[in-house]
């Protein structure tokens, strides 16, 4: 049973490219969450979906960040023009339920994330 | 605006003896509050969690206590073992929310032989 698989795990873009972070939820997990981490910080949350759905996108950026959970295939998180400024760790966590629930029965599952590198 | 809050960026203690890592919040919405454990180029691992009905938990080795009054919680580790160096990372979410959690920017633990 495989975990929450993310790719690439290191990710390497110039500035001004485009940046796509894949996540694959666990198998039965229908509730994808990304989380960005920027040196020497916690977790910040960025966005929760569900299947053909965003549900809370409020800590992504207004510009240049989106966020898709397509029927079939992984989560997308991308980022276009890239700058420097967002070079961290990017997080998923996937979850079978839904509310309150979630976070609390599971502490839902974490990805190993990817590391995205702007130079 | 940090509302979580690990102001000890790192411990260090002796193998077998006891680990208490320290975590404060200021969002009185708070009411579910959990501990996470990341080891290098990994994502976080859940550990232990803990409701604001209640004032502790325990599973193992491991024991979460809240102080509601105070907005503080506390994670014990005893005994602690070399295999428990890591940072942990305490994190909290609110009733009725899209179940985002809030971390605190997390403290290394180095336990040694």
């Amino acid at each position: 049973n495989a975990g929450v698989m993310q790719n690439p795990r290191h990710l390497v873009r110039r500035r001004g490219q485009e940046a796509r972070l894949r996540c694959s939820p666990m198998k039965g997990h229908s509730h994808v969450y990304w989380y960005r981490q920027l040196p020497e910080e916690g977790l910040k949350f960025m966005v929760y979906l569900q299947k053909e759905n965003i549900i809370d996108e409020s800590g992504m950026p207004k510009e240049r960040f989106s966020a898709e959970f397509p029927k079939e295939g992984p989560s997308i998180l991308r980022i276009q023009q890239v700058v420097r400024g967002d070079s961290a760790a990017y997080f998923c966590a996937s979850s079978p339920l839904s509310g309150k629930q979630g976070a609390q029965n599971y502490g839902y599952t974490f990805g190993s994330g990817t590391r995205l590198t702007v130079v | 605006d940090q509302q979580v809050k690990q102001n000890s960026p790192s411990l260090s203690v002796q193998e077998g003896r006891i680990s208490i890592l320290n975590c404060d919040y200021t969002n009185s919405m708070f009411d579910y509050f959990l501990w996470y454990k990341k080891y290098p180029a990994e994502g976080p691992t859940f550990l232990i969690s803990i409701s604001s009905i209640k004032d502790k938990n325990e599973d193992g080795r491991f024991t979460v206590f809240l102080n509601k009054s105070a907005k503080h919680l506390s994670l014990h580790i005893v005994p602690s073992q070399p295999g428990d160096s890591a940072v942990y990372f305490c994190a909290a979410t609110t009733q009725g929310g899209s179940e985002k959690l809030v971390f605190g920017k997390g403290m290394k633990l180095t336990v040694n032989p």
